[in-house]
């Protein structure tokens, strides 16, 4: 089966920065990745999607980029900002029927 | 729209007793899933209905736990008997019309068993 991992579990960035949030997948064959956020007590928000036939996307302040010859995935957030603070997970479609969810990067933001 | 709602938004029970969580999908959605989310193995896809059919169960853990969607507006999970390790936050969520749609979760059902 699928799976996805993180590279970091805690991000630390000052208001302003841009940060990068990496996501690595073992599924040569996945087309469709996306990045949620979870606020603390909330479930997770959708945030950005990508598929396979596209190396990069951009959404507001957000651009995710896909480098399928080494199936790693990134989350870039432009100017960071503290409501920018909450835990990150890739996700990718497996089989085209499921999500497999990665273990999470925990993005702190300090002003 | 009120987004998807579960209850109880909080759950204290012993050990042994049965569970049963609940969710309101978003109106018009007809994919249903149910998540579990702990420290340990994160977020886990345990089932998911496709207008009110189970389609894959495979990520329910063991027989103690069964998932219902009579209608298209209801869904429970079930536990019992329940036991310390079922201790996570439940999430329930919804899609439009496929599974890789946007999934809209809920706010979650935190369940403590002792």
């Amino acid at each position: 089966g699928e799976s996805v991992g993180l590279h970091l579990p805690t991000l630390s960035v000052q208001e302003g920065d841009n940060s990068i949030i990496n996501c690595a997948y073992s599924n040569s064959a996945s087309d469709y990745f996306i990045w949620y956020k979870q606020e603390s007590g909330k479930g997770p928000q959708f945030i950005i999607d990508i598929r396979s036939n596209m190396d990069k996307r951009q959404g507001q302040r957000v651009t995710v980029l896909l480098n399928k010859t080494v199936k790693h995935l990134s989350l870039q957030i432009a100017a960071t900002q503290p409501g920018d603070s909450a835990v990150y997970f890739c996700a990718v479609l497996e089989g085209f029927q499921k999500l497999v969810f990665g273990t999470g990067t925990r993005l702190l933001v300090s002003p | 729209d009120a987004g998807v709602i579960q209850s109880p938004r909080h759950e204290v029970t012993e050990m042994g007793q049965e569970v049963t969580l609940r969710c309101k999908p978003i109106s018009g959605h007809d994919y249903l899933f149910w998540y579990r989310q702990t420290m340990m193995r994160g977020l886990e896809l345990l089932i998911y209905f496709n207008n009110n059919v189970p389609i894959d169960d495979s990520g329910m853990p063991e027989d103690r736990f069964s998932a219902k969607m009579p209608n298209a507006s209801f869904s429970t999970l079930k536990i019992q008997p329940s036991e310390p390790r079922d201790s996570a936050v439940y999430f329930c969520a919804s899609s439009l019309t496929s599974p890789w749609d946007e999934q809209f979760f809920g706010p979650g059902t935190r369940l403590t068993v002792l």
